[in-house]
């Protein structure tokens, strides 16, 4: 198993551009997670989802969007990017009902904007 | 405002030490503990999770739960140049039909050779 993927690694995007970050999750967890994390800071949620076809929003929503039409896949979309969204993007997932509920991750994409 | 707290560090231990990293978090009907952790530059990992009251041990490491004063910590024994890492406390908030964790903002962990 891959366990979590996400693509691109790093990406530099002009103000104004638009971009889409790529979630992969083979395990067939029932929820994915996309995060930022800030240098120094902790993971803030941005959207969350529960199951295909159902997404709701995390702690930090303004300026992305999400879609997830398979269990397994769950872009994120940085519309109008702007200097306030370089971070380090997060992709995680899980399974929900079961035992154990852990979060696994992704390597992460680093976002610069200028 | 549900949070977790924790204390940034950095924390440095000598080789060979106990390290003791604590969390204290808000929500009282918070049900389950992570700790998770971020070497540099690379994504969280899991470390260990806690559901009940006292201590779990995995290996060199032991974490204990107080959900009355609510708090979690962890201790790594033996601390190794390999732990050093920020150590990621976690805490579930589970709503009506979602699941989320809350995250502190780490502990910066710096064993010395």
């Amino acid at each position: 198993n891959a366990g979590v993927t996400q693509t691109p690694k790093f990406r530099i995007l002009k103000i104004g551009q638009s971009m889409t970050l790529q979630c992969t999750q083979d395990m067939n967890h029932n929820y994915m997670y996309w995060y930022r994390q800030d240098p120094g800071m902790g993971l803030k949620l941005i959207y969350y989802s529960v199951g295909a076809g159902i997404t709701d929003k995390g702690e930090v929503p303004n300026g992305y969007n999400v879609s997830r039409s398979t269990t397994e896949d769950f872009p994120l979309r940085l519309e109008l990017a702007a200097p306030s969204q370089t971070s380090v993007y997060f992709c995680a997932s899980s399974y929900v009902g079961g035992a154990q509920e852990t979060q696994y991750f992704g390597p992460g994409t680093r976002l610069l904007v200028l | 405002q549900k949070e977790v707290e924790q204390n940034s560090g950095p924390l440095s231990v000598p080789e060979g030490a106990i390290a003791s990293l604590n969390c204290t978090y808000s929500d009282r009907g918070s049900q389950s503990f992570f700790w998770y952790r971020q070497y540099s530059g690379k994504s969280p990992e899991l470390i260990m999770f806690i559901y009940s009251n006292g201590d779990k041990e995995d290996g060199r490491f032991t974490a204990q739960l107080n959900k009355a004063s609510q708090y979690v910590s962890l201790l790594i024994r033996d601390s190794q140049p390999s732990d050093s890492a920020t150590y990621l406390c976690a805490v579930n908030m589970r709503g009506d039909s979602n699941y989320q964790l809350i995250w502190g903002a780490g502990t910066k962990l710096i064993i010395k050779p």
